[in-house]
């Protein structure tokens, strides 16, 4: 148990629907997360929050869009998504955004049909 | 835009084995090193974090060391066993502005067999 948790654990959508992934931090952590695990790739960055404001977009498609309501809770909005974007979706928070060991949520295994 | 590189890509070794595995990163402008360690079907979780040039951390059977001014860390296991089984996931913080975030390596998987 990381005090970082992801639902749903598995996910399958096509194409044309909009579902969302949840991240929720019990660690009173300043910074929270998304990234995405292809096969035989690095851990991606996509969005970066700090004290609940957005730092950092790397350049995600603007079919992916994050929500941060509060400094517990991390969504990330999907919509009208490519088979290419299926991969496992991790969330994961730090005491700050300056490079602070991470902890991680399980993750969201999506396909997208 | 940072890169860190990880060797070897995957390990297969039987039980009792000692083995290690390299990450590399760019040696200017270094702030920390991370080592995370993925079993299946978990989360990601920390290792170490060192900032400091001749760093040498330890948990139990891994340790890990780091050399700043050359750009590389090791990570050994001793004595291997088959809970060791897992990505090894090394990263650092790429700053950009006033943001460090983590930049991760593709990871070495070992396979430890009984």
């Amino acid at each position: 148990e990381t005090g970082v948790t992801q639902t749903p654990r598995h996910l399958v959508m096509g194409m044309t629907n909009k579902k969302s992934l949840k991240c929720e931090q019990h660690l009173g952590h300043n910074a929270m997360y998304w990234y995405k695990q292809s096969a035989k790739k690095p851990l991606e960055l996509m969005f970066v929050y700090s004290l609940e404001e957005r730092v950092e977009n790397n350049s995600v498609p603007s079919r992916f869009s994050p929500e941060c309501p509060n400094s517990s809770h991390l969504f990330l909005h999907l919509h009208t998504l490519q088979p290419e974007d299926s991969a496992l979706y991790l969330c994961a928070s730090s005491q700050d955004s300056r490079g602070t060991e991470a902890f991680f949520g399980q993750g969201t295994r999506l396909t997208v049909v | 835009i940072l890169n860190v590189e990880q060797s070897p890509q995957s390990l297969h070794v039987q039980e009792g084995d000692s083995t290690n595995f390299t990450c590399s990163f760019p040696s200017s402008n270094f702030y920390a090193l991370h080592w995370y360690r993925w079993e299946t079907a978990k989360s990601p979780e920390a290792l170490f974090v060192m900032t400091l040039n001749g760093d040498e951390k330890k948990k139990g059977r891994i340790s890990a060391t780091l050399n700043t001014k050359e750009g590389y860390s090791y990570l050994y296991i001793k004595g291997s066993q088959p809970e060791d089984s897992a990505t090894y996931l090394c990263a650092s913080p790429n700053y950009g502005g006033s943001q460090g975030n983590l930049i991760f390596g593709k990871g070495t998987k070992l396979s430890v067999k009984p």
